[in-house]
């Protein structure tokens, strides 16, 4: 059954350090999509990044970087000099792309509340 | 502006007084979904439609309709809300691909409480 696991329910970092959030998932298709989200204390929920299965390549996008490895079933998501404005609730997500079940659905994990203090 | 929109944004009712909550996008999307996030539960899906006249069964359907009769219009019914459907609820939209959507966009939420 798929399944995504945040073990990290909350982490609190002072403003410039690096922050890592993990991401650990289960999913018996090859092809699937991995996401990360964040959710800022006003609560709506902001798209970030999408991956597909096929592609592991990590990506950089400013401040934000991703490592995906199939390897070990992860996902991680790196903050690179934390900013107050980046503390909120992220999560990933997996969407699995065979046929089969709700098609489309999002699988969320529990979430990683992050707290960046001045 | 490319957006997903959801009114109300807040919503105080009543056990058994029906109840619907708009979603509309205008991104031309062909996917549309509602979720509920609930502390400890996390998000889950409803309801899902993959196009116009198309729609199915997310995880946890019971308790809720929709109806998907324009592509940009996707309203989620409660016909009679319980206490338990107590729920901050968002709206998503996305590109359709091969077997589902691409990425979803999420709408603003709607804050629901049922007394």
């Amino acid at each position: 059954a798929q399944k995504v696991t945040q073990a990290q329910t909350e982490i609190s970092v002072v403003e410039k350090e690096d922050v890592t959030l993990d991401c650990v998932y289960e999913t018996r298709d090859t092809t699937y999509y991995l996401f990360w989200y964040k959710q800022p204390p006003s609560g709506e929920l902001v798209f970030l990044i999408r991956r597909n299965s096929f592609d592991e390549q990590n990506e950089i996008s400013g401040r934000y970087s991703w490592n995906f490895q199939k390897s070990t079933s992860s996902f991680n998501f790196t903050i690179t000099a934390s900013q107050v404005v980046d503390s909120a609730v992220y999560f990933c997500a997996l969407s699995e792309a065979e046929y089969g079940g709700s098609q489309g659905n999002l699988i969320f994990g529990k979430g990683t509340k992050l707290s960046v203090k001045p | 502006e490319a957006q997903v929109t959801q009114n109300p944004r807040y919503l105080i009712t009543v056990t058994g007084k029906k109840l619907t909550v708009t979603c509309s996008q205008n991104m031309n999307h062909e996917y549309m979904s509602w979720y509920r996030q609930d502390p400890g539960l996390g998000l889950r899906q409803i309801y899902y439609s993959m196009n116009v006249e198309v729609t199915d069964k997310g995880d946890v359907p019971e308790g809720y309709k929709v109806s998907r009769k324009e592509k940009r219009n996707f309203p989620l019914i409660l016909e009679s809300p319980s206490p338990n459907q107590t729920s901050l609820y968002f709206c998503a939209s996305g590109p359709s691909i091969a077997g589902g959507p691409d990425t979803q966009y999420f709408g603003p939420g709607t804050r629901l409480t049922v007394l």
